[in-house]
């Protein structure tokens, strides 16, 4: 079985500072992993994806997560936070079976000015 | 393109009604599926659709009914709400693709979410 874990409930950073959201994985083939974003009030919006090619992964507003088989990690990092950066970040990974997700409970970033 | 719909936005319901949830997709991807959302649960897949004509219970069905009514459309059911039922509910749709010995897919693309009270 497949699992996903975020360490972290909760996450606050100063504007300008290190951004970095931890999700570790559990899976029994090689996966596929995703990072969401949520909004308040919307729908998740894709912010990168591994799928075995390279394991440094850029994604959109200067996020990049680093597949570490190793660690059976995924974390999510940005070199320098944005007051628009404050909202929900999901981690997912892929299940063989139809194509479905499992996500993480999920991480809620703030960014103090 | 609009991407993934859903209606209604916002529904309130008594206990023991029923409603539908409409969900449709302009994107020709094979497969949807039903997520609610609760606090501190992530999204927890309700019922998906790997293809037209074919649907499959998730992690919490029990009060749901699903129909792939075609390929654009998605639709979920709670034949008598309950409380417990309160939630958020996405609707997404990928584009399923198989490639070599596993199956292979790109991202899932959510709507913009319906949030249900049940009272």
């Amino acid at each position: 079985a497949q699992s996903v874990t975020q360490l972290g409930s909760h996450v606050s950073v100063s504007e300008g500072a290190l951004v970095l959201l931890r999700c570790n994985y559990s899976s029994s083939v090689p996966p596929y992993l995703f990072w969401y974003v949520q909004y308040p009030n919307q729908g998740l919006q894709l912010l990168l994806k591994y799928t075995s090619a390279a394991t440094l992964v850029k994604g959109i507003n200067g996020f990049e997560a680093e597949f570490k088989k190793s660690e059976t990690s995924f974390h999510l990092t940005k070199p320098s936070a944005h007051m628009s950066d404050a909202a929900e970040y999901f981690c997912a990974v892929s299940n063989n079976q139809g194509g479905k997700l499992i996500f993480g409970q999920g991480t809620e970033l703030s960014v103090k000015p | 393109n609009a991407g993934v719909t859903q209606t209604p936005k916002f529904q309130v319901l008594k206990t023991g009604q029923s409603m539908t949830l409409q969900c449709a997709q302009d994107m020709n991807h094979n497969s949807m599926y039903w997520y609610r959302q609760d606090p501190g649960m992530g999204l927890r897949l309700i019922y998906y659709s790997a293809s037209e004509g074919t649907t499959d219970k998730g992690e919490v069905p029990n009060g749901y009914n699903v129909s792939r009514l075609n390929k654009r459309e998605f639709s979920l059911r709670l034949e008598s709400a309950a409380p417990s039922q309160t939630s958020v509910y996405f609707c997404a749709s990928s584009a399923l693709t198989r490639r070599y010995y596993r199956d292979s897919y790109n991202e899932q693309f959510f709507g913009p979410g319906t949030r249900l009270t049940v009272l």
